[in-house]
């Protein structure tokens, strides 16, 4: 059962750079969302989805950009890495009626 | 104030006592409310939704207090492979939008 699935796991970047986070699921949710987390704060919200060619900005947008293109596909965009952007980043789906998130695995990302 | 507040703990407990601890949200107009659980170093999954009416799943007790603005989790019988962070989730003003604690972790101990 794949559910959520995220690349890459790890990666470290040098400020400036730019990266492309994937997720990509397979249960037909419509709903898909881009969190962080970091030590001592909840989950927060960077960019949500409620179906293909709509997105719209969650809690922390900035410095971040995504598109969705297709219900499957969830690319989360970093322009130019900067060490305020290391956090661990989760990928989400759902059904918009439900209140069950599903998550990737997490991609651990570290800018220099 | 933060919009949900946990107690980040760690609660160390032993084995095969109960345990709860609570949630507070600051919005009143919330209108749904969940328990995730996360283990070290993985994703969230969620444990259960927290119902008007006080809600059980097996050893785990969500309830809700609306006047007070809090919910909580009590797990009875606790188990070693109950140890994780225990994330208390909060649907706000918007429906695509959750608003999630720091988590309270738990550990578990023989």
């Amino acid at each position: 059962n794949a559910g959520v699935t995220q690349t890459p796991k790890f990666q470290v970047l040098k400020t400036g750079q730019s990266m492309t986070l994937q997720c990509a699921q397979d249960m037909n949710h419509e709903y898909m969302s881009w969190y962080r987390q970091d030590p001592g704060m909840g989950l927060r919200l960077i960019h949500y989805s409620v179906g293909a060619g709509i997105t719209d900005q969650g809690e922390v947008p900035n410095g971040y950009n995504v598109s969705r293109s297709t219900t499957e596909d969830f690319p989360l965009r970093l322009l130019s890495a900067a060490p305020s952007q290391t956090s661990v980043y989760f990928c989400a789906s759902s059904y918009i009626s439900a209140g069950e998130l599903f998550f990737g695995e997490g991609s651990r990302l570290t800018v220099l | 104030r933060k919009e949900v507040e946990q107690d980040p703990g760690p609660f160390n407990v032993p084995e095969g006592a109960t345990v709860a601890f609570n949630c507070t949200y600051s919005n009143s107009a919330s209108q749904s409310f969940f328990w995730y659980r996360q283990d070290c170093r993985k994703e969230p999954k969620l444990l259960m939704s927290v119902y008007s009416s006080g809600n059980e799943d097996g050893r785990f007790t969500a309830q809700l207090n609306r006047a007070s603005q809090y919910i909580s989790l009590l797990i009875r019988d606790s188990k070693l492979s109950d140890s994780a962070t225990y994330l208390c989730v909060v649907r706000g003003d918007s429906n695509y939008q959750l608003i999630w604690g720091a988590g309270t972790k738990l550990i578990i101990k023989p």
